[in-house]
């Protein structure tokens, strides 16, 4: 059974960096898919964030692709995202997620979020 | 970017009902690339539909999906109470976007 677990800091201040890691168990990061973020403001809809490949090939949102970074790191099946110089606007549910994209393109496992405020 | 628009943003229903709803592209998209989810509160998503018409693991056949092109269709075809939630259609070409949900609620 694959899961993924989010971490990282619950508050982040404003103009400083977000961090968050993806904990995946159930299945080895190296053997394929792709792997991504997505959040959801409060009271709000969800928002892909970018997705990255084990080989580390990414696509990221264009709304928010100058602010992203995501990476993976194989030897601690793990996947991370930063996200600069955050606002008001961050504050989300985090979520990761599995991306599987052939034949068809589908989040299929997901963590259950991480909310992250961005407050002084 | 291509931009989903699902509706009708809210649908009230009574259970045993069926249920209708839409997710209409800004342009094109190809049916391997659109899912549907859905999300209860405090939950995360939960995937339904993929391919525009697979049922995922253990989905109930209550739910299907159907359309191709800019517009798309999620049916649940007798209302469980469990069904009432939030619903996202998503797209997924080489970058992606979803709706903005439709809100099931019980009538």
């Amino acid at each position: 059974q694959v899961q993924l677990q989010e971490s990282g800091p619950g508050l982040v201040k404003p103009s400083e960096t977000l961090s968050l890691t993806c904990a995946v168990s159930g299945y080895s990061i190296s053997s394929g898919y792709y792997w991504g973020w997505i959040r959801q403001p409060p009271g709000k809809g969800l928002e892909w964030i970018g997705s990255i490949h084990h080989s580390g090939s990414t696509y990221s949102n264009p709304s928010l692709k100058s602010r992203v970074t995501i990476s993976v790191d194989t030897s601690k099946n793990q996947f991370s995202l930063k996200l600069s110089s955050v606002t008001a606007a961050d504050t989300a549910v985090y979520y990761c997620a599995r991306l599987a994209v052939v034949p068809e393109t589908k989040f299929d496992y997901w963590g259950q979020g991480t909310l992250v405020t961005v407050s002084s | 970017e291509i931009v989903l628009t699902q509706s009708p943003g809210t649908l009230s229903l009574s259970p045993g009902e069926r249920a209708t709803l839409s997710c209409r592209a800004s342009q094109s998209v190809s049916s391997s690339y659109l899912a549907w989810y859905q999300q209860k509160p405090g939950q995360a998503p939960r995937l339904l539909i993929y391919g525009a018409s697979s049922r995922a693991t253990g989905i109930p056949d209550r739910f299907s999906g159907s359309g191709s092109g800019t517009d798309f269709t999620l049916t649940i075809s007798r209302l469980e109470p469990e069904d009432f939630a939030v619903y996202y259609c998503q797209q997924y070409a080489n970058s992606g976007t979803f709706g903005q949900g439709t809100k099931l609620e019980i009538k």
